[in-house]
């Protein structure tokens, strides 16, 4: 177990909706990654907080979006889905320091249909 | 811009056998390089990190890596697999602070008994 926890595990919904990703990390970590896995991309960096701002992006589409709350815990908005959006997201946390490595969560299912 | 290249998708070998698992990198600065595995169904777990120091890197569950900076590579290696060691490994890369990890494709290990 990481610490990393992320909510819900599984989620399968229609094209054109909208979804919220939950994570918390773990306690004491400042900064907040969402990474998407698809079978095509491979690992993918969507978006850092730290401490509550953005702190860097990376391929995220503008139909996604995020943030990080003043709890630390942080959620990811995916809307106008499509069926390309099927993927496994992932949260990932990592404590201060350069030789800190990032702690990852169990990471969560979408399915759009 | 950083990268990895693992340029097996996937490796076999027997159970007893010793595994090498490669990686190359290219980042600007020092690297910082790490391996997750990742077991079905599962987040990626850590299993070790090279940042500076001794270039022969020991983890967890009995693997170890080797930092070569003039072949830019950071082969992962463990002297007797087991079949329990059959999963998706990735290396990933990231310069100095805490900013997001590049990930290489993954290599699927398969360990045969």
């Amino acid at each position: 177990d990481s610490g990393v926890t992320q909510t819900p595990k599984h989620l399968i919904t229609a094209t054109g909706q909208r979804v919220t990703l939950r994570c918390s990390p773990r306690s004491g970590d400042l900064s907040v990654y969402w990474y998407q896995q698809s079978l095509d991309q491979g690992l993918q960096f969507l978006i850092q907080y730290y401490n509550g701002e953005e702190r860097a992006k990376g391929n995220i589409l503008e139909r996604f979006s995020a943030q990080q709350f003043p709890d630390l815990h942080s959620e990811l908005n995916l809307s106008s889905l499509e069926l390309g959006d099927s993927a496994l997201y992932f949260c990932a946390s990592s404590p201060q320091g350069r030789g800190g490595y990032q702690f990852f969560g169990p990471g969560t299912r979408l399915t759009v249909l | 811009a950083q990268s990895v290249a693992q340029p097996e998708d996937q490796v076999n070998v027997a159970e007893g056998n010793p595994l090498t698992v490669k990686c190359t990198y290219s980042v600007s600065g020092n690297p910082y390089l790490f391996w997750y595995v990742q077991y079905p169904n599962r987040g990626l777990q850590f299993l070790l990190k090279y940042i500076t120091g001794d270039n022969l890197v020991k983890g967890s569950y009995g693997f170890e890596a080797e930092f070569n900076k003039s072949q830019t590579s950071f082969h992962l290696k463990k002297p007797s697999a087991l079949v329990s060691d059959s999963a998706l490994y990735f290396c990933a890369v990231r310069d100095a602070g805490n900013t997001p990890l590049v990930f290489g494709k993954g290599t699927r290990l398969s360990v045969i008994a």
